[in-house]
């Protein structure tokens, strides 16, 4: 199974502040990466996918790169409605893996 | 607009059954590999299985802790993908999502809440 990692576990920033998640995979898995944003209760939102491209009607301060190992969801410019659990996924196969999370709180 | 509707959820004793729905509308059902992912209350997501197309045989695989007590089906003919399951333990709590790649990027239902609790 590929494994996932994410880091920070948790973030605090403010409004206006451009913060960076990274996402890490056990092997290689290409640019097959899509970036989750998931309010409580709620289904994921996609926000990004194939590591770099923007779901339609997302914001354009939200952003990914990467591709391999490594890749990073950056959000410039923070604003209050984006409080929220971020979370990665791998599909490179079809036995989905995710990271675990990203806790985004608004100072 | 590709439509994932899952359905079905409910509360069920432990070692009970229950079968959830998914209907997919927008997309070419009969070509798309279907998956549930499952997200414990405050816990992340985990893949429980999948089920490849009709041109792929229909293959299905499942997550260790699911295997032997959970079946992936479909029908084509109604675009709907089911998730059975079996020998229900509390720590299958979840909300169930349908997802899909089909056919240019992750696609997901809005879940359905199965509580298994005595």
């Amino acid at each position: 199974d590929i494994h996932m990692t994410q880091s920070p576990s948790n973030l605090s920033a403010e409004v206006g502040d451009r913060i960076t998640i990274t996402c890490r995979a056990s092997e290689s898995i290409s640019n097959w990466l899509a970036w989750y944003q998931q309010r409580p209760g709620k289904a994921p939102k996609l926000l990004i996918y194939d590591a770099a491209t923007l779901e339609s009607g997302v914001p354009s301060r939200f952003s990914g790169s990467g591709s391999g190992t490594e890749f990073t969801l950056t959000i410039t410019s923070l604003q209050p409605d984006d409080s929220a659990t971020y979370f990665c996924q791998q599909y490179n196969y079809f036995f989905f893996t995710f990271g675990p999370g990203t806790k985004v709180h608004i100072k | 607009e590709v439509q994932l509707v899952e359905s079905g959820g409910t509360w069920v004793k432990p070692g009970g059954s229950l079968r959830l729905s998914c209907t997919v509308s927008g997309l070419t059902f009969s070509d798309a590999w279907m998956a549930w992912v499952r997200q414990p209350p405050g816990k992340g997501l985990e893949w429980v299985g999948h089920i490849k197309n009709k041109h792929e045989g229909e293959t299905t695989d499942y997550a260790e802790p699911v295997k032997d007590r959970f079946t992936i089906s479909r029908d084509d003919s109604k675009d709907t993908v089911y998730l059975q399951m079996h020998r229900l333990q509390t720590d299958d709590t979840a909300i169930y999502f349908c997802t899909t790649l089909h056919p240019d990027r992750p696609r997901w239902g809005l879940g359905t809440l199965m509580t298994v609790s005595s």
